[in-house]
């Protein structure tokens, strides 16, 4: 059964460094989105991007993060200058047409210190 | 805007008894989905069941079902005959049905199932 894939499975970063986030979406599908579920907590949207450009995005999705999808398969969410309250797990999903089920891969956890 | 309430922060079943964990919602769109995930101690989000809201029948998957209330904007879910890897964190979710929204989460249950 295809799956979303997401690499790392954890990364721990410096504060102000940049991170790099990757995910493979499931090939066939057209909406891509980034969550993310600080410890404990529950799971925020981030943004959505279709068609080549980002499509929604919430209010954390500020302009310290940017996506890119820079060839037909990856899927990337960058983190330019961290800070400690990104520490979190962040989700990638992806979906055929909207209001299907979302795939969700199984995560990144990100450790900023 | 969306917003997602689940007020059971945790509950606690007898392996092989029913449970449902409630869920309430709001939004101004008249076209939205619904959804209840799945999140084990693996932290892998997995679907456990959908609903569109046009549909007035509820949606079930095996031993899991759905109780939609249009009206009263509730969306509970029903847990059948219990099973040991049903435990696990419960969140129900919304989306808009136009655009490429994402997910509105609730804060989640976390369910026990007792042996």
């Amino acid at each position: 059964e295809p799956e979303v894939t997401q690499t790392p499975s954890h990364q721990v970063t410096q504060m102000g460094q940049e991170v790099i986030l990757r995910c493979v979406p499931i090939s066939n599908h057209l909406y891509f989105y980034w969550y993310r579920q600080i410890l404990g907590q529950k799971v925020e949207f981030l943004v959505s991007f279709y068609n080549n450009e980002i499509s929604e995005k919430s209010e954390i999705f500020d302009d310290q993060f940017s996506v890119e999808r820079p060839d037909g398969s990856n899927f990337t969410l960058k983190i330019r200058s961290t800070k400690l309250e990104d520490s979190a797990m962040y989700f990638c999903a992806s979906s055929v047409p909207r209001g299907d089920e979302q795939y969700f891969g199984p995560g990144t956890r990100l450790t900023v210190t | 805007a969306q917003t997602v309430t689940q007020s059971q922060p945790e509950m606690s079943v007898q392996e092989a008894e029913t449970v449902t964990l409630s869920c309430t919602y709001d939004t101004s769109e008249s076209d939205y989905y619904l959804f209840w995930y799945k999140q084990p101690p693996s932290r892998q989000m997995i679907l456990v069941i959908r609903q569109e809201a046009y549909k007035q029948q509820n949606a079930t998957e095996n031993r899991f079902s759905v109780n939609f209330q249009k009206a009263a904007k509730s969306f509970s879910l029903k847990i059948s005959d219990s099973q040991l890897g049903d435990a696990a964190m419960y969140f129900c979710a919304s989306q808009p049905g136009g655009g490429a929204d994402g997910l509105t989460f609730g804060k989640g249950t976390h369910l026990i199932i007792q042996p």
